[in-house]
Protein backbone atom coordinates (compact mmCIF):
# COMPACT_ATOMS: atom_id res chain seq x y z
CA UNK A 1 0.00 0.00 0.00
CA UNK A 2 0.94 3.47 -0.91
CA UNK A 3 0.82 5.94 2.39
CA UNK A 4 0.50 9.82 1.46
CA UNK A 5 1.61 12.33 4.39
CA UNK A 6 0.57 16.04 3.99
CA UNK A 7 2.64 18.91 5.95
CA UNK A 8 0.83 21.06 7.55
CA UNK A 9 -2.43 19.52 8.75
CA UNK A 10 -3.48 23.13 9.15
CA UNK A 11 -2.16 26.48 7.81
CA UNK A 12 -3.47 29.91 8.91
CA UNK A 13 -2.32 32.36 6.19
CA UNK A 14 -2.86 36.25 5.82
CA UNK A 15 -4.38 37.57 2.37
CA UNK A 16 -1.68 38.41 0.04
CA UNK A 17 0.77 35.95 1.88
CA UNK A 18 1.97 32.62 -0.13
CA UNK A 19 1.10 29.65 1.04
CA UNK A 20 2.49 25.58 0.95
CA UNK A 21 1.66 22.20 1.32
CA UNK A 22 3.75 19.10 1.41
CA UNK A 23 2.77 15.34 0.58
CA UNK A 24 5.23 12.48 0.97
CA UNK A 25 4.62 9.01 -0.34
CA UNK A 26 5.68 5.99 1.48
CA UNK A 27 6.47 4.96 -2.11
CA UNK A 28 7.87 6.36 -5.58
CA UNK A 29 5.27 7.49 -7.76
CA UNK A 30 6.42 7.01 -10.80
CA UNK A 31 4.09 4.64 -12.86
CA UNK A 32 5.44 1.89 -15.15
CA UNK A 33 4.01 3.97 -17.80
CA UNK A 34 6.74 7.09 -17.24
CA UNK A 35 3.96 9.07 -15.63
CA UNK A 36 3.16 10.35 -12.08
CA UNK A 37 -0.15 10.27 -11.08
CA UNK A 38 -0.20 12.89 -8.07
CA UNK A 39 -3.24 14.87 -7.88
CA UNK A 40 -4.30 17.98 -5.97
CA UNK A 41 -7.83 18.59 -4.82
CA UNK A 42 -9.49 21.47 -2.68
CA UNK A 43 -12.67 20.55 -0.95
CA UNK A 44 -14.34 23.87 0.29
CA UNK A 45 -16.58 23.80 2.95
CA UNK A 46 -20.02 21.83 2.02
CA UNK A 47 -18.76 20.87 -1.21
CA UNK A 48 -17.28 18.31 -3.08
CA UNK A 49 -13.35 18.02 -3.53
CA UNK A 50 -12.79 19.84 -6.70
CA UNK A 51 -9.40 18.86 -8.83
CA UNK A 52 -6.73 21.64 -9.03
CA UNK A 53 -3.82 19.86 -10.18
CA UNK A 54 -3.16 16.38 -12.18
CA UNK A 55 0.32 14.94 -12.78
CA UNK A 56 2.27 16.78 -10.72
CA UNK A 57 2.30 20.17 -12.26
CA UNK A 58 -0.42 20.28 -14.89
CA UNK A 59 -3.21 22.54 -13.98
CA UNK A 60 -7.13 21.90 -14.43
CA UNK A 61 -9.10 24.33 -16.72
CA UNK A 62 -10.27 27.01 -15.04
CA UNK A 63 -7.81 27.47 -11.98
CA UNK A 64 -5.90 29.94 -10.75
CA UNK A 65 -2.32 30.67 -12.02
CA UNK A 66 -1.27 31.34 -8.44
CA UNK A 67 -1.96 28.05 -7.44
CA UNK A 68 1.12 25.65 -8.82
CA UNK A 69 2.50 21.78 -7.75
CA UNK A 70 5.59 20.57 -8.12
CA UNK A 71 7.78 17.81 -6.87
CA UNK A 72 9.09 14.57 -8.12
CA UNK A 73 9.67 10.47 -6.88
CA UNK A 74 8.18 10.59 -3.41
CA UNK A 75 8.18 14.62 -2.23
CA UNK A 76 5.48 17.19 -4.18
CA UNK A 77 4.83 20.46 -3.21
CA UNK A 78 1.34 22.68 -3.69
CA UNK A 79 2.20 26.36 -3.80
CA UNK A 80 -0.33 29.27 -3.98
CA UNK A 81 1.61 32.46 -4.40
CA UNK A 82 -0.87 34.99 -3.14
CA UNK A 83 -3.40 33.63 -0.89
CA UNK A 84 -7.40 34.72 -1.09
CA UNK A 85 -10.34 33.81 0.63
CA UNK A 86 -11.85 31.92 -2.28
CA UNK A 87 -8.57 29.72 -1.21
CA UNK A 88 -9.91 28.39 1.92
CA UNK A 89 -10.86 24.70 2.42
CA UNK A 90 -9.22 21.38 2.77
CA UNK A 91 -6.47 20.30 0.31
CA UNK A 92 -5.82 16.74 -0.43
CA UNK A 93 -3.49 15.09 -2.51
CA UNK A 94 -4.53 11.63 -4.01
CA UNK A 95 -1.86 9.60 -6.26
CA UNK A 96 -3.09 7.07 -8.74
CA UNK A 97 0.45 5.01 -9.17
CA UNK A 98 -0.65 2.26 -7.39
CA UNK A 99 -4.30 1.79 -7.19
CA UNK A 100 -4.90 5.44 -4.73
CA UNK A 101 -4.87 6.74 -1.81
CA UNK A 102 -5.37 10.40 -0.53
CA UNK A 103 -3.30 12.46 2.43
CA UNK A 104 -4.86 13.16 5.62
CA UNK A 105 -5.88 16.54 4.18
CA UNK A 106 -4.26 20.41 5.24
CA UNK A 107 -6.80 22.83 6.11
CA UNK A 108 -6.32 26.31 5.08
CA UNK A 109 -7.65 29.18 6.95
CA UNK A 110 -7.43 32.98 6.87
CA UNK A 111 -5.27 34.68 9.51
CA UNK B 1 -16.52 17.81 -18.61
CA UNK B 2 -18.34 14.49 -17.32
CA UNK B 3 -20.87 15.10 -15.23
CA UNK B 4 -21.95 12.36 -12.18
CA UNK B 5 -25.48 13.05 -10.16
CA UNK B 6 -25.85 10.90 -7.30
CA UNK B 7 -28.86 9.35 -5.51
CA UNK B 8 -30.06 10.48 -2.47
CA UNK B 9 -29.64 10.25 1.24
CA UNK B 10 -30.37 6.98 3.14
CA UNK B 11 -30.72 6.06 6.73
CA UNK B 12 -30.03 2.27 7.42
CA UNK B 13 -30.33 -0.37 10.29
CA UNK B 14 -26.74 -1.81 11.18
CA UNK B 15 -26.68 -5.02 9.28
CA UNK B 16 -28.68 -3.52 6.35
CA UNK B 17 -27.48 -2.75 3.12
CA UNK B 18 -27.12 -0.02 0.73
CA UNK B 19 -26.92 0.65 -2.64
CA UNK B 20 -26.07 4.27 -4.05
CA UNK B 21 -26.19 5.45 -7.67
CA UNK B 22 -24.09 7.70 -9.52
CA UNK B 23 -25.29 8.19 -13.06
CA UNK B 24 -23.06 9.88 -16.00
CA UNK B 25 -23.65 12.36 -18.63
CA UNK B 26 -21.14 14.39 -20.93
CA UNK B 27 -18.84 11.98 -22.28
CA UNK B 28 -17.92 8.05 -23.58
CA UNK B 29 -18.99 5.49 -20.73
CA UNK B 30 -16.36 2.79 -21.80
CA UNK B 31 -13.41 5.04 -21.31
CA UNK B 32 -13.84 5.80 -18.16
CA UNK B 33 -13.12 4.22 -14.46
CA UNK B 34 -15.03 5.11 -11.50
CA UNK B 35 -13.84 5.25 -7.87
CA UNK B 36 -15.69 5.55 -4.71
CA UNK B 37 -14.84 7.43 -1.90
CA UNK B 38 -16.15 7.94 1.46
CA UNK B 39 -16.11 11.04 4.53
CA UNK B 40 -16.86 9.99 7.71
CA UNK B 41 -17.99 13.17 9.55
CA UNK B 42 -15.34 15.72 10.39
CA UNK B 43 -13.12 13.38 8.67
CA UNK B 44 -10.73 12.56 5.76
CA UNK B 45 -11.11 11.16 2.68
CA UNK B 46 -11.41 7.02 2.21
CA UNK B 47 -10.64 5.17 -1.26
CA UNK B 48 -12.96 2.68 -1.46
CA UNK B 49 -12.51 0.99 -4.72
CA UNK B 50 -12.01 1.38 -8.51
CA UNK B 51 -14.43 -0.08 -11.27
CA UNK B 52 -13.53 0.08 -15.08
CA UNK B 53 -16.45 0.61 -17.14
CA UNK B 54 -14.77 -0.80 -19.68
CA UNK B 55 -14.64 -4.24 -18.54
CA UNK B 56 -15.89 -4.36 -15.14
CA UNK B 57 -12.94 -5.30 -13.52
CA UNK B 58 -12.82 -3.97 -10.02
CA UNK B 59 -10.12 -3.30 -7.41
CA UNK B 60 -11.57 -3.04 -3.74
CA UNK B 61 -9.63 -1.44 -0.59
CA UNK B 62 -8.71 -3.66 2.03
CA UNK B 63 -10.53 -2.70 4.80
CA UNK B 64 -14.30 -3.07 2.67
CA UNK B 65 -13.11 -6.24 0.53
CA UNK B 66 -16.08 -8.68 1.47
CA UNK B 67 -18.57 -6.14 2.14
CA UNK B 68 -18.13 -3.90 -1.00
CA UNK B 69 -19.72 -4.33 -4.57
CA UNK B 70 -19.03 -2.36 -7.60
CA UNK B 71 -20.99 -2.43 -10.89
CA UNK B 72 -22.28 -0.54 -14.22
CA UNK B 73 -25.22 -0.26 -16.47
CA UNK B 74 -23.84 0.58 -19.47
CA UNK B 75 -27.85 0.85 -21.03
CA UNK B 76 -28.44 3.98 -17.91
CA UNK B 77 -24.69 4.56 -17.84
CA UNK B 78 -24.83 4.75 -14.35
CA UNK B 79 -22.24 3.08 -11.82
CA UNK B 80 -23.55 1.55 -8.59
CA UNK B 81 -21.96 0.93 -5.09
CA UNK B 82 -23.59 -1.64 -2.99
CA UNK B 83 -22.34 -1.97 0.85
CA UNK B 84 -23.89 -4.66 2.77
CA UNK B 85 -23.42 -5.53 6.43
CA UNK B 86 -23.53 -2.30 7.86
CA UNK B 87 -21.98 -0.81 10.98
CA UNK B 88 -22.57 2.69 12.44
CA UNK B 89 -18.99 3.45 11.73
CA UNK B 90 -19.94 3.52 7.72
CA UNK B 91 -21.75 6.39 8.67
CA UNK B 92 -20.67 9.33 5.79
CA UNK B 93 -20.95 10.86 2.48
CA UNK B 94 -19.73 8.64 0.16
CA UNK B 95 -18.53 10.03 -3.55
CA UNK B 96 -18.22 9.01 -6.70
CA UNK B 97 -15.51 9.77 -8.94
CA UNK B 98 -14.19 9.42 -12.52
CA UNK B 99 -11.59 9.87 -15.15
CA UNK B 100 -9.55 8.41 -18.10
CA UNK B 101 -7.14 6.32 -16.86
CA UNK B 102 -5.02 7.15 -13.73
CA UNK B 103 -6.49 10.97 -14.23
CA UNK B 104 -9.74 11.23 -11.75
CA UNK B 105 -11.60 14.53 -12.46
CA UNK B 106 -14.84 14.90 -11.89
CA UNK B 107 -16.88 14.18 -8.76
CA UNK B 108 -20.56 13.35 -7.79
CA UNK B 109 -22.26 15.76 -5.28
CA UNK B 110 -22.18 13.13 -2.82
CA UNK B 111 -24.42 10.74 -0.85
CA UNK B 112 -24.63 10.71 2.70
CA UNK B 113 -25.56 7.24 4.25
CA UNK B 114 -26.46 6.83 7.85
CA UNK B 115 -26.40 3.78 10.17
CA UNK B 116 -28.44 3.92 13.33
CA UNK B 117 -30.89 1.69 15.37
Amino acid sequence: DVFLTQSPLSLSVTLGQPASISCRSSQRLVHTDGNTYLSWFLQRPGQSPRRLIYRVSRRDSGVSDRISGSGSDTDFTLHISRVEAEDVGVYYCLQATEWYSFGQGTKLEIK
Amino acid sequence: QVQLVQSGAETKKPGASVKVSCKTSGYTFADYGFIWVRQAPGQGLEWLGWISAKNDYTKYADDVQGRLLMTTDKVTITAYLELRSLRSDDTAVYYCAAGVGANIESWGQGTLVTVSS
